[in-house]
């Protein structure tokens, strides 16, 4: 029930295209869900986040969609570009300093 | 603002040798949480610090990992004895008050 669902596990768009990344959850205590983006030898640095209140979220590129019903949140990245390509993990946790679930990563390369 | 700090970036073991780990938090974040990357895998929290008492270490395996946060700031993280299987990159976040986990660089750690 603490799982988090991610994919696809990697993904190949051209510069300009809008790749999108799923996650589904299972625990409807969670109430925070982040997205996290990580480069090599790099830790994950967050992306955007949204809660369940809002079925919507736009910084910058970035769009998080959030079907609260069918407990699954997407990540939108409008207008992509090289300096894109990394690892995007999705995350599920509390308000109350509760630990983050992580999903299993998409490894994201958006060609020139 | 400083970010989180870790040290070694890298340590390479032997097997059943032990190996201590560093992190320091940004400054004034109350919880601090302990991670491990294994290659290819989203993290998986091991230990979760509100100041210097435990919160969560129910996926910890306490017969060889042991983490400590004295005074409330800095944290180590220790194995004893490493395995083969705890290759991984060991990732410390600090969380401020509005639920945002930043996260350090990461220890890479390899036992042979």
């Amino acid at each position: 029930q603490q799982q988090v669902k991610q994919s696809p596990q990697s993904l190949i768009v051209q510069k300009g295209g809008i790749p999108i990344i799923n996650c589904a959850y299972e625990n409807t205590a969670f109430d925070y869900f982040p997205w996290y983006q990580q480069f090599p030898g790099k830790g994950p640095a967050l992306l955007i986040a949204i809660r369940p209140d809002v079925s919507e979220k736009k910084e910058g590129r970035f769009t998080i969609s959030f079907n609260k019903s069918a407990k699954q949140f997407s990540l939108h990245i409008m207008d992509s570009q090289p300096g894109d390509s990394a690892t995007y993990f999705c995350a599920a946790g509390g308000t109350g300093r509760r630990a983050l679930t992580f999903g299993s990563g998409t490894r994201l390369q958006v060609q020139p | 603002e400083a970010g989180v700090a870790q040290s070694p970036r890298y340590k390479i073991i032997e097997k059943r040798q032990s190996v201590a780990f560093w992190c320091n938090p940004i400054s004034g974040h109350a919880t601090l949480y302990w991670y491990q990357q294994i290659l290819g895998q989203g993290p998986k929290l091991l230990i979760q610090f509100q100041n210097n008492g435990v919160v969560d270490d129910s996926q910890l395996p306490k017969d060889r990992f042991s983490a400590e946060r004295l005074k409330g700031v800095d944290s180590t993280l220790k194995i004893q004895p490493a395995k083969l299987e705890d290759s991984a990159v060991y990732l410390c976040a600090s969380e401020d008050m509005e639920d945002t986990q930043y996260f350090g660089p990461g220890t890479r750690l390899t036992v042979l």
